[in-house]
Order: structure tokens, then sequence, then C-alpha cells
């Protein structure tokens, strides 16, 4: 069944310090990975992805590490904005293009 | 990339009675899916929306429950059917299209249902 009232991992990050979110998938004949951002009211937003070839891939002012070995990913942001706070999911891909997401983190940065 | 429109943004229903929400793409897609997110949660994916055939339901969910047409290949709807208030959730239209790397999700901006 689902539970309700479960709340998200929190991460609290005094701006312009790097916050770094993690995130486990669970089926490891995944090989393509996504990052989205979640503010508040709005739909998920696309960060950054990665394939399964590579283990670090790097856009503006953010990084995504894969770790195959033990079925983990992060998310690296530098100098953490203001506006970087939101919700931030991890996504697997399926057999069929579907994409299965992780639990979320929600990121607050600390003016 | 692609530009998903939702109707209704928000609605608040009354208990026992049936909402459909639209999705539509400003381009032609094969892959529409059906995620739901419930307060506080991650999103769950409901059903890939088949042009053409009956939509493909994930563990947990039901067509009697979640009907879902996919008339052509921009446009879909979801019907929530006997709502109940545990049905208060985001529902969010989602098409996958190509890139370099692979694959990519992208979301409407949700329809934001509670029931009452």
């Amino acid at each position: 069944g689902e539970s309700v009232g479960l709340h998200l991992p929190t991460l609290s990050v005094q701006e312009g310090d790097n916050s770094i979110i993690n995130c486990a998938y669970s089926n490891s004949a995944s090989d393509y990975f996504i990052w989205y951002k979640q503010e508040s009211g709005k739909g998920p937003q696309f960060i950054i992805d990665i394939r399964s070839n590579m283990d670090k891939r790097q856009g503006q002012r953010v990084t995504v590490l894969l770790n195959k070995t033990v079925k983990h990913l992060s998310l690296q942001i530098a100098a953490t904005q203001p506006g970087d706070s939101a919700v931030y999911f991890c996504a697997e891909n399926g057999a069929g293009n579907q994409f299965y997401f992780g639990t979320g983190t929600s990121l607050t940065v600390i003016p | 990339s692609a530009v998903i429109s939702q109707k209704p943004s928000r609605d608040i229903c009354q208990r026992g009675t049936s909402l459909t929400i639209q999705c539509q793409v400003d381009s032609q897609v094969t892959m529409m899916f059906w995620y739901r997110q419930q307060p506080g949660q991650s999103l769950t994916l409901i059903a890939t929306a088949n042009q053409g055939s009956e939509a493909t339901y994930e563990s947990g969910f039901v067509i009697d429950k979640f009907p879902i047409s996919r008339p052509n290949l921009t446009f879909s709807t979801l019907t929530v059917s006997n709502m109940s208030p545990e049905d208060s959730s985001i529902y969010l239209c989602s098409v996958v299209t190509g890139s370099r790397s692979g694959n990519t999700i992208y979301f409407g901006e949700g329809s934001w249902l509670t029931v009452v």
C-alpha cells in the first residue's frame, strides 16, 4: 500500500556554499539517469543527465556523479543560490522508456 | 524539447465525482505518460498512454479508476474516477523525446486536485 504523510529528506546550505544531493537507484540495468528540479507550485524541470557509460558529467554550476557499483547518483551544485531552493529528484529509465523517480530531497538555501 | 499544456491547472472536487484532465503537446510525440505526485512525495508513474491502443498501467493502478485516452500523437486525457480524499494529488502529463544523451522526459505544470 502507499504511505501517507511521508516527508522528503531535507538539506540546508548557506548561500555561496556547495550542495551535494544524493540518490540511490534500484535497477542495475538502468542505463540513463536524469536529475530534476521542482520548485514550489511547478512541474519538474530537467537539470542534467548522464548515461551509464560515464561516471561524471558537468553542466553550468552542476555536476552529476554516477557510481554504478553501489547504484548511487549525486548532484553537486556549486555556489548555491537562493533560486536553487527546490525539491530535487533523480530518475532512472525503464525498459519501455518510462522513468522512475527517487524519493527526492528538499534543498533550502539560507541567505 | 516539448511544450506541454494541462487543463485544469487546479480544481477542488467533490468526493465520489470524476474529473478528466487534458494534456496537449505542441508536437507529435510517440511516448506519453501520466504521473501522480501526492503531497510531500515523489512522482509515481500511473501508466503509459499508447496511441491507438489501451494504456499500459503500472502495478497498483487500474483502468477502471484511471481511464486514459490517447486519440492522436499530441493529445491525451486522464480521468480520475469516483474520487476520494486520497486522490488529492498533482497529476502530471509527460512526454519523452530524444536528446544527444538519450531520451529525456518533459513535464507539464501539473493538475493540482483537491478532493473534499
